[in-house]
């Protein structure tokens, strides 16, 4: 079945360490992006991707890192700039990002939670 | 700066009652608005989208109205029950400011209780 797979499902981060969230799609998709969800706030976008070797910063980035080499795949890594980074973390795709089709109807994965001892 | 309000955040109904979630945003502005539903420590699901052209979709159980001039979605759920219970959260995609991205609102939190 085709979807988006993130791992690992829970980490736990030492203060000063950078931590690496893994995500993968096999649905073909052009775009994807990383969301970050705190309690009682929506989704915000932290970066997101059109096409492979490009990505853009969203509108929380700071403290945070992205590479897009191939298709398939998304990491997004939590550095220790970032001052606050326990939340939920969702990474989505779509057919193409933008625009006014549905082709930008986003599939997202099942989540990785990051919490900071 | 286009923000999304749902209301209320919190809903608890007994199962077979017919509910009305409500979504609001600021601009719009909008190529489209979409209703995904989050089950606790889950990724979302899309349940319906609505082209800024479209005034309403219907899936099943769900519809999902759009005024576009008033800034106003409604999520329709007709005989709820107690599998309905999860959050739910729209989000639109705003058609200006060259930035494509949607845009959440912090969701609706329903139980539906047997």
């Amino acid at each position: 079945d085709g979807g988006i797979t993130q791992s690992p499902k829970y980490l736990f981060r030492k203060e000063g360490q950078n931590v690496t969230l893994s995500c993968e799609q096999n649905l073909n998709h052009d775009a994807m992006y990383w969301y970050r969800q705190d309690p009682g706030q929506g989704l915000r976008l932290i970066y997101y991707s059109q096409i492979v070797n490009d990505f853009q910063k969203g509108d929380i980035a700071e403290g945070y890192s992205v590479s897009r080499e191939k298709k398939e795949s998304f990491p997004l890594t939590v550095t220790s700039a970032q001052k606050n980074p326990t939340a939920f973390y969702l990474c989505a795709s779509s057919i193409v990002a933008g625009g006014a089709t549905g082709a930008n109807v986003l599939t997202f994965g099942a989540g990785s939670r990051l919490t900071v001892l | 700066k286009q923000e999304v309000t749902q209301i209320p955040a919190a809903l608890s109904v007994p199962e077979g009652e017919n509910l009305v979630l409500n979504c609001s945003f600021t601009d719009s502005a909008i190529y489209n608005l979409q209703w995904f539903r989050q089950d606790p420590g889950k990724g979302l699901t899309s349940l319906l989208l609505i082209q800024s052209s479209q005034r309403e979709q219907t899936s099943g159980r769900l519809n999902a109205s759009l005024d576009k001039s008033s800034g106003r979605s409604t999520l329709y759920i007709a005989a709820s029950q107690p599998g309905d219970s999860a959050t739910y959260l729209c989000a639109v995609r705003p058609s200006s400011g060259g930035y494509n991205k949607l845009i959440f609102g912090a969701g609706t939190r329903l139980a539906v209780h047997p």
